[in-house]
């Protein structure tokens, strides 16, 4: 059980908008960086996100990141086939000392 | 471009130590942090813990009294013991590179995975 919630799926169609968020609390999201990874069935994960916002060299402008409060959000926007995958929001919890990962999003593309 | 693979039993036995390599090719080690994460079947990331190149270490308190995560520069390797394992030990195990700054930590860079199963 993890103690970052994230909703199980989310889907749309090619060419619209996902967001799926990361709720947490001021031991974790409120007080430190979130970042984000892509996980395709059989493969390691992938940065997408660091420090709330940012995007590694090479992670295209359609995938963003943000974080208000005690909650993260990552955006897909053009979305494709190419973007079914999992996906996880992670941080550190300081009353836990340890890193957390959330318990990942399902991507769809209807 | 630095890459990372790990190497060690697929097969592990109820009660026995798991251990396995990360060996880190084209590029050093040094004044880096490294981390093993693993995944259950069909389940979320767990973190087991992260290594600095000095051999500084942080663990998951819930794993901590069972790992052991050390590292040899000199080979380009770090490595996880996990001892007394039990079938829910059984997981998909990677290696990470943990790029830490002003207060910020993410994994940057990730191994394929080895998949290790605990079974008599």
């Amino acid at each position: 059980q993890s103690v970052l919630t994230q909703p199980p799926s989310v889907s749309a169609a090619p060419g619209q908008k996902v967001t799926i968020s990361c709720s947490g609390s001021s031991s974790n999201i409120g007080n430190n960086y979130v970042s984000w990874y892509q996980q395709f069935p059989g493969a390691a994960p992938k940065l997408l996100i660091y420090d709330n916002d940012k995007r590694p060299s090479g992670i295209p402008d359609r995938f963003s990141g943000s974080k208000s409060g005690t909650s993260a959000t990552l955006g897909i926007t053009g979305l494709r086939t190419g973007d079914e995958a999992d996906y996880f929001c992670e941080t550190w919890d300081s009353s836990l000392s340890t890193e957390v990962f959330g318990p990942g999003t399902t991507v769809a593309v209807l | 471009q630095v890459q990372l693979q790990e190497s060690g039993p697929g097969l592990v036995k109820p009660s026995e130590t798991l251990s396995l390599t990360c060996t880190v090719s084209g590029g050093s080690m040094r004044n880096l942090y490294w981390s093993w994460i693993r995944q259950p079947p069909g389940k979320g990331l767990e973190w087991i813990g992260y290594i600095s190149s000095l051999g500084n270490t942080n663990y998951n308190p819930s794993l901590k009294s069972r790992v052991t995560i050390s590292v040899d520069t000199s080979k380009n390797q770090f490595s996880l013991e996990l001892r007394t394992v039990t079938a829910a030990d059984t997981a998909v195990y990677y290696c990470a590179k943990w790029t830490y700054d002003s207060g910020s930590g993410y994994f940057d860079l990730w191994g394929r995975g080895t998949l290790v199963t605990v079974s008599s």
